[in-house]
């Protein structure tokens, strides 16, 4: 069956260090994937797309990896901060290329 | 501007009553998509329309679950008869072309008690 498994215990971090997040997924070869960013009581917001061709993207303090051949996609966040406490959701395209389909999230607490 | 817009922002209703939730994409966006989100299944796709016309329902849970849109600046979900498992919150997003390639901007949600 089709999965997308994002690690469901929170991650807690100490400011400045950086937080890494992990996304597997089995049974989907997704030309894209994308991480989301969800505060409490908000919709998801958009944070970074990265290709099936690509290894890596960069985005200020946030990194993304795709590695198509481990099923897995990587999310850091460098120097982390307090406001950087969400939860992260990642996201495959399925379904011929229009759906997304989303991970559960992992919850990440950056702490002073 | 002003971003997906959904109303309500809160229902509580009892069961067997009828529920629609509104949204209003934002402009010339193409796709429009209605999420569902509980802390057990996640984040679930239920319908999603391009240019006005659904193309995938894949996700609706059953027939007491209807989605339209009437035009390119409005949508409804309805649910008929509610029932407490339908408890969750409702997100309407949209994107300029092809979700998956393409950013999608969600609202804040409908929060949905059915009691």
């Amino acid at each position: 069956s089709q999965k997308i498994e994002q690690n469901s215990e929170a991650l807690n971090i100490q400011e400045g260090k950086t937080a890494t997040l992990t996304c597997n997924y089995t049974n989907y070869s997704p030309a894209y994937l994308q991480w989301y960013r969800q505060d409490p009581g908000r919709g998801p917001v958009f944070l970074l797309l990265i290709r099936e061709n690509e290894k890596e993207k960069r985005k200020e303090r946030l990194k993304v990896t795709f590695d198509t051949t481990l099923k897995q996609s990587l999310f850091h966040i460098t120097a982390s901060q307090p406001a950087d406490s969400a939860t992260y959701l990642c996201a495959l395209s399925t379904g011929g290329g229009n759906k997304l389909t989303f991970g559960t999230g992992t919850q990440l607490k950056v702490e002073l | 501007d002003a971003g997906v817009i959904q109303s309500p922002r809160h229902e509580v209703t009892e069961m067997g009553q009828e529920v629609t939730l509104r949204c209003k994409p934002i402009s010339g966006h193409d796709y429009l998509f209605w999420y569902r989100q509980t802390m057990m299944r996640g984040l679930e796709l239920l319908i999603y329309f391009n240019n006005n016309v659904p193309i995938d329902d894949s996700g609706m849970p059953e027939d007491r679950f209807s989605a339209k849109m009437p035009n390119a600046s409005f949508s409804t979900l309805k649910i008929q008869p509610s029932e407490p498992r339908d408890s969750a919150v409702y997100f309407c997003a949209s994107s300029l072309r092809g979700g998956s390639g393409n950013t999608i901007y969600f609202g804040e949600g409908s929060w949905l008690t059915v009691v």
